[in-house]
């Protein structure tokens, strides 16, 4: 079974920090996606890869970074957080495109930013 | 504007009737739709999908049917349990790596 682990189920921090949101899977998944999730919106891509330090821009990057070094684990980065990065994020990850097969997501991690 | 929408927040139905979700889309080009389940302080888990070649897909108590013209999904839920309570999202797929995901529409089943 596909498991997608993310470091922290909570997190809090202040405006102006550093947030690091570490997502790791273990099924040689070619990609992996970094999503927030808000009421009343969904799910909304923020970054994905496909290949180890590949990355493309979802529908909102704008301050937000990401790392992949490694092929089983996907960093998002907040490089200096405000108020509306408050959400809950999921990371997923899927077999390569074109085989058709489903994103299988991790539980999420729930951040406010004070 | 979002490309995927789901209009019905919620849904109430009885224990042993059908439940119908339904998603609409804009982008033509989508090829591959899904729906995941989400309960709360959970990830959402895939539960069914279907290509765009095809029309209809079935999977135990679940169908997902897919009108290209109408640009219309949904799912048929047959017959409802308490344990389908969760919150649905549709999703679709352009250019083999990109979902777009609707809002979610939140299932309560009733014993």
């Amino acid at each position: 079974d596909v498991k997608v682990t993310q470091s922290s189920r909570y997190l809090v921090k202040r405006t102006g920090e550093k947030v690091f949101l570490e997502c790791v899977q273990d099924m040689d998944h070619e990609n992996m996606f970094w999503y927030r999730q808000d009421p009343g919106l969904g799910l909304r891509l923020i970054y994905f890869s496909y290949d180890v330090k590949m990355k493309e821009k979802g529908d909102i990057p704008e301050g937000y970074s990401v790392s992949r070094e490694k092929k089983e684990r996907f960093s998002l980065i907040l490089e200096s957080a405000s108020t509306n990065q408050t959400s809950m994020y999921l990371c997923a990850s899927s077999l390569e495109g074109r085989r058709n097969q489903p994103q299988h997501f991790g539980d999420g991690t729930r951040l406010s930013i004070l | 504007d979002q490309q995927v929408k789901q209009n019905s927040p919620s849904l109430s139905v009885q224990e042993g009737r059908i439940s119908i979700l339904n998603c609409d889309y804009t982008n033509s080009m989508f090829d591959y739709f899904l729906w995941y389940k989400k309960y709360p302080a959970e990830g959402p888990t895939f539960l069914i999908s279907i290509s765009s070649i095809k029309d209809k897909n079935e999977d135990g108590r679940f169908t997902v049917f897919l009108n290209k013209s109408a640009k219309h999904l949904s799912l048929h839920i047959v017959p409802s349990q308490p344990g389908d309570s969760a919150v649905y999202f549709c999703a679709s797929r352009y250019n083999f790596n990109k979902f777009y995901f609707g809002s979610g529409t939140k299932l309560n089943v009733k014993p």
